[in-house]
């Protein structure tokens, strides 16, 4: 119940195309849903999230798609860039007043051909 | 400017040996956390701590040890117990409740 399933597992996209991550989960209680982008040898970086009161969150070139009844949340990255290969992590976490226990998918890799 | 830092950036250990990994950040933030990530695997959490002098057992922390004396350090020793210690190591922070966390750019634990 607490895992996140993420996939595909590696994707490779051609530039300029759009590439997509899906995420599904079990817990109905989750109720914050951030993406995270990883190049080798650094940490995570937060690049979008979303909270289950909308079904679609738009920054620049990456927008997230939220399907609470399936409980399915998707990463849609638009005119993809050579720039944007790297490891992509979903989440989910409940915290409420206490610690930010996120739950991570197990990552996605991401390539972008030139 | 805020952010974490984690060091050493790569770590060796040998047999029997216990080393610590350190985290410090200057974000002001109440909750650190520290993950292990596996190649090709996902962040597992082996410790948190929502406060100073308090910590809490993630979900893989046979092995692991951790202190937080000071709001702004939440070092990890990776103990002799732990026998597959292999592994990038990642801390972070986050204010508290559903807030996003902060990474550092991680220690690399390697096996002489």
């Amino acid at each position: 119940q607490q895992q996140v399933k993420q996939s595909p597992q590696s994707l490779i996209v051609q530039k300029g195309g759009i590439s997509i991550i899906n995420c599904a989960y079990e817990n109905t209680a989750f109720d914050y849903f951030p993406w995270y982008q990883q190049f080798p040898g650094k940490g995570p970086a937060l690049l979008i999230a979303i909270r289950p009161d909308v079904s679609e969150k738009k920054e620049g070139r990456f927008t997230i798609s939220f399907n609470k009844s399936a409980k399915q949340f998707s990463l849609h990255i638009m005119d993809s860039q050579p720039g944007d290969s790297a490891t992509y992590f979903c989440a989910a976490n409940t915290g409420y007043s206490s610690a930010s226990k996120i739950i991570f998918g197990s990552g996605t890799r991401l390539s972008i051909r030139p | 400017d805020g952010g974490i830092t984690q060091s050493p950036k790569y770590l060796f250990r040998k047999e029997g040996q216990n080393v610590t990994l350190s985290c410090e950040q200057n974000l002001n933030h109440d909750a650190m956390y520290w993950y292990r990530q596996d190649p090709g695997q996902g962040l597992r959490l082996i410790y948190y701590s929502q406060i100073v002098n308090d910590f809490q057992k993630g979900d893989i922390a046979e092995g692991y040890s951790v202190s937080r004396e000071k709001k702004e350090s939440f070092p990890l020793t990776v103990t002799s117990a732990q026998k597959n210690p292999t592994a990038f190591y990642l801390c972070a922070s986050s204010m508290m409740g559903n807030q996003p966390q902060h990474f550092g750019d991680g220690t690399r634990l390697s096996i002489l």
